[in-house]
């Protein structure tokens, strides 16, 4: 079945540091992925989207492009900044979930100054 | 901006009592969902909707309760509640017409059964 393996946290890094954050996935079809991200006592936001192989998703200094070569689609910044501390979850839509999405498990992101 | 609402937003409750916990959308949106959020962060899928009066059970057993009279609202109810119901509840809609699935979520209502 659908599903997305994210990388574990915390992931702690200072300011201006380089994140990456893994995302792989197991689909049947062309599935849609996403990167969502909750802020403490919030709900979740799309942070960004790609919806077929090689398309790059960006969206406030962060990017993720879809590889279907390698079932993956990590998230990449290159500067954080303490107010990206948040949870980041990675998501598809596959072709056969009826519309559903499945989420990875969430990935803690703490930047200290 | 997402057009998604869910009350209360915090609600501290004790054992036994009925609760019901209110989702509202604006976006015209056929598909509704509730998602329970564990201490852990991870996201389990606990009722969703297809449109007025569909409603179907999630990935996660839940002794929660939905209805879906109108499009735009989709409470859930807990009957009795137990301190194991302790929780964020996160409401999120999609649209039927979007290929790709985007869900839109509302900020969610922590509740604590004591």
């Amino acid at each position: 079945g659908d599903s997305v393996t994210q990388m574990e946290g915390p992931v702690t890094l200072s300011e201006e540091a380089f994140l990456t954050i893994n995302c792989t996935y197991t689909a049947t079809g062309y599935p849609s992925l996403f990167w969502y991200v909750q802020y403490p006592g919030e709900g979740l936001q799309l942070l960004l989207k790609a919806t077929k192989a090689d398309d790059k998703g960006s969206n406030k200094g962060f990017e993720a492009t879809y590889r279907k070569e390698t079932t993956s689609f990590h998230l990449e910044k290159g500067s954080v900044q303490v107010s990206d501390s948040a949870v980041y979850f990675c998501a598809l839509r596959g072709g056969s979930t009826l519309g559903r999405l499945y989420f990875g498990r969430g990935t803690q992101l703490t930047v200290w100054p | 901006e997402a057009d998604i609402y869910q009350t209360p937003r915090y609600l501290v409750i004790g054992t036994g009592k009925k609760i019901t916990l209110e989702c509202s959308q604006t976006m015209g949106h056929d598909k509704m969902y509730w998602y329970q959020q564990d201490p852990g962060m991870e996201l389990h899928l606990i009722h969703y909707s297809y449109g007025v009066n569909s409603t179907e059970k999630g990935d996660l057993s839940s002794e929660s309760t939905v209805s879906r009279i109108r499009t735009e609202h989709f409470p859930l109810t807990l009957e009795s509640a137990r301190p194991s119901h302790t929780s964020q509840y996160l409401c999120a809609s999609s649209d039927a017409r979007d290929p790709t699935g985007e869900l839109f979520f509302g900020e969610g209502s922590r509740l604590t059964v004591l």
